[in-house]
């Protein structure tokens, strides 16, 4: 079974831009999460995808937004970047109800 | 809300000794507890999981973790660490969440092992 895939795997953008960052899920899983691990700290729960729609949402501004489609994969945009965007972005997949997470590798997003 | 804290930023050890990394929980309902390990510049990886059933909960690479409901604790061991264990720990709890669920992570620990 093929794990989480996510890209770009490194990404450099400057303050005001906008980002698209993907993930494909494991295989047989039909939920995605996306989390933002700042250097030095752990992962902060962004929000969850399931069935295309926003499952929860962690404590995020609306600028972080996303989508899921109908084979799973996800995309997490973020708008209006700021400096204290860059972090590393991880993708989660797993089975909706299950307590099963396999995460992707991270998009490491620096903003100048 | 859930929340997690894991007691030691650092661990330094020597090679072949014992370790502990400590993590204590908050919660007033079942939980579900994780421990990921992560090596530099890449994802997090499951060493074990605690869901139910025997409070002894065993993982890959020699890892051990026991729950400890009285004490709100997950403390994940190995009896001999190796070079290769050099990473960082996080300790998270899941969250229920809509339909689903989410993981709440500690501040992570840093884990060295020296010759």
């Amino acid at each position: 079974e093929t794990g989480v895939t996510q890209s770009p795997t490194h990404l450099i953008k400057t303050r005001g831009q906008q980002v698209t960052l993907r993930c494909s899920s494991q295989s047989g899983h039909n939920t995605v999460s996306w989390y933002q691990q700042a250097l030095g700290q752990g992962p902060q729960f962004i929000f969850q995808y399931y069935r295309e729609e926003e499952n929860g949402r962690g404590n995020f501004p609306p600028r972080f937004s996303g989508l899921q489609f109908p084979n799973y994969s996800s995309e997490l945009n973020v708008n209006a970047l700021e400096l204290d965007d860059s972090a590393l972005y991880l993708c989660a997949s797993s089975l909706q109800g299950a307590n099963g997470y396999t995460f992707g590798s991270g998009t490491r997003l620096t903003v100048v | 809300a859930q929340s997690v804290t894991q007691l030691d930023s650092q661990v330094p050890v020597f090679e072949e000794a014992p370790v502990e990394l400590r993590c204590n929980y908050s919660s007033s309902v079942s939980v579900y507890l994780f421990w990921y390990v992560q090596y530099p510049n890449q994802g997090l990886q499951l060493l074990l999981k605690y869901l139910s059933g025997s409070t002894l909960v065993k993982g890959i690479n020699g890892f051990e973790a026991e729950f400890n409901k009285s004490q709100t604790s997950f403390h994940l061991r190995k009896p001999s660490v190796h070079i290769s264990d050099t990473a960082e720990y996080f300790c998270a709890v899941s969250e229920t969440l809509g339909g689903g669920n989410k993981l709440t992570f500690g501040t992570g620990t840093q884990l060295k092992v020296e010759l």
